[in-house]
């Protein structure tokens, strides 16, 4: 079956633009997470969803990040201003179930967003 | 605070050398243990982990892991690395409560034919 999908695959922005990151998680999967991974770095925990509300949002770094899944299948990461420091790759996990942490994430190919 | 660390940033072996990568935790709490490939051009991958029961345990491709809770600790080891094994590895963890994974910040390992 079909993995987890992220779109695009590369965004470059100029600095000060609104991007928006989609991730489409493996169908049947309820809890979908959002992490960053800078460069030489492990990935960092950004938020999670279980169906459509955020369960956690405490790793979103300021009010410019934002994400959304509507209708508890695909969601969409957006970023206002863009800052050349908001350089990464963003990458989606999704899971069966969040059941106490006894989940196995797995992982799409991620967006390496390039902010100039 | 909540954080993993992981010993080694870059190793390079020959083929057939022993592995051990070491993995040090800090939480206080029960904790779920991961550890995550990455091969060159490749996306994240599931490793092995460990929920509970034997300390042991046994992934994909002839890796172990044992957990010692005394120590905090998650080492990964492989008896004889291949070439093919080239990729950087993340430890990481979720707590009981909590769907979150804290990773290292990755250690990278180069296998030499």
């Amino acid at each position: 079956g079909a993995g987890v999908s992220q779109t695009p695959s590369n965004k470059v922005t100029e600095k000060g633009k609104y991007v928006e990151l989609r991730c489409d998680p493996i169908s049947g999967h309820t809890a979908l997470y959002w992490y960053r991974q800078s460069l030489g770095q492990g990935p960092e925990f950004l938020i999670y969803f279980q169906g459509t509300g955020a369960a956690d949002d405490s790793g979103l770094p300021n009010d410019r990040f934002f994400a959304v899944r509507p209708e508890g299948s695909v969601s969409t990461l957006k970023i206002q201003r863009t800052e050349r420091g908001d350089s990464a790759v963003y990458l989606c996990a999704s899971s069966r179930e969040l059941a106490g942490g006894y989940n196995e994430q797995f992982f799409g190919p991620g967006t390496r967003l390039t902010v100039l | 605070a909540q954080s993993v660390s992981q010993h080694n940033h870059h190793v390079i072996l020959s083929e057939a050398a022993s592995l051990e990568l070491g993995c040090n935790y800090s939480y206080g709490g029960t904790v779920n243990l991961f550890w995550y490939v990455q091969y060159p051009g490749q996306h994240l991958q599931l490793l092995l982990k460990y929920f509970s029961g034997d300390p042991l345990v046994k992934g994909i491709k002839g890796f172990e892991a044992e957990f010692i809770k005394s120590k905090f600790s998650f080492n990964l080891r492989k008896p004889s690395v291949q070439w093919s094994d080239t990729a950087e590895y993340f430890c990481a963890f979720t707590s009981s409560n909590t769907g979150k994974l804290i990773f290292g910040q990755g250690t990278t390992l180069q296998v030499k034919p």
